[in-house]
């Protein structure tokens, strides 16, 4: 079955650079998109961006542009996002998502930032 | 970028009762909608692609309709396992593909 795993929660303090990571299975990971989501406590759904795992294209919401970088690693189907110049409004459970919409979903990782 | 504006913003419904969601997007998103529901503590699930097909084990109480701005997502009887908040998502203009502020169905 298709599964998205995500890294463990991180706390980072403010100026601080995060990495998550989303191991893909259960398909062929260079197939459909990976999105990116966030959500703060108690808040809706905010997109971020999404990556073409296949060919690494990129595109970024405007609010993340140049904050932001998604990566992959094929080899072990494995996707990343990295957010940098952290602050505390950047404290939320970030998600990837398979394709567009978002057929499957990973479980989340909680990202505190905190001084 | 377009805007994604769901209504109403709580909803409050008995079990059994039929429960009428609407999402409105700021220009035409042609049928690129999605719907999605998410519980507390979980991630979001698809429920709706295309404006109107039901994702993968989707009961069929739950449907969508519409295209271009305006679009519904009906419960039509609601289960103990419905409640919870559903967000739209337009993925026709991207990036962004942008959500909706979602609407909250609790138990009246």
């Amino acid at each position: 079955q298709v599964q998205l795993v995500q890294s463990g929660a991180e706390v980072k303090k403010p100026g601080a650079s995060v990495k998550v990571s989303c191991k893909a299975s259960g398909y062929t990971f260079t197939s459909y998109d990976i999105n990116w989501v966030r959500q703060a406590t108690g808040q809706g759904l905010e997109w971020m961006g999404w990556m073409n795992p296949n060919s690494g294209n990129t595109g970024y919401a405007q609010k993340f542009q140049g904050r932001v970088t998604m990566t992959r690693n094929t080899s072990i189907s494995t996707a990343y996002m990295e957010l940098s110049s952290l602050r505390s409004e950047d404290t939320a459970v970030y998600y990837c998502a398979r394709g567009r919409p978002g057929l499957n979903w990973g479980q989340g990782t909680l990202v505190t930032v905190s001084s | 970028e377009i805007v994604m504006t769901q209504s109403p913003a709580t909803l409050s419904v008995s079990p059994g009762e039929r429960a009428t969601l609407s999402c409105r997007a700021s220009q035409s998103v042609s049928s690129n909608l999605a719907w999605y529901q998410q519980k507390p503590g979980q991630a979001p699930r698809l429920l709706i692609y295309g404006a109107s097909t039901r994702a993968t084990g989707i009961p069929a109480r739950f449907s969508g309709s519409g295209s271009g701005t305006e679009f519904t997502l009906t419960i039509s009887s609601l289960q103990s396992e419905d409640f919870a908040v559903y967000y739209c998502q337009q993925y026709n203009n991207w990036p962004p593909n942008t959500f909706g502020g979602g609407t909250k169905v609790e138990i009246k």
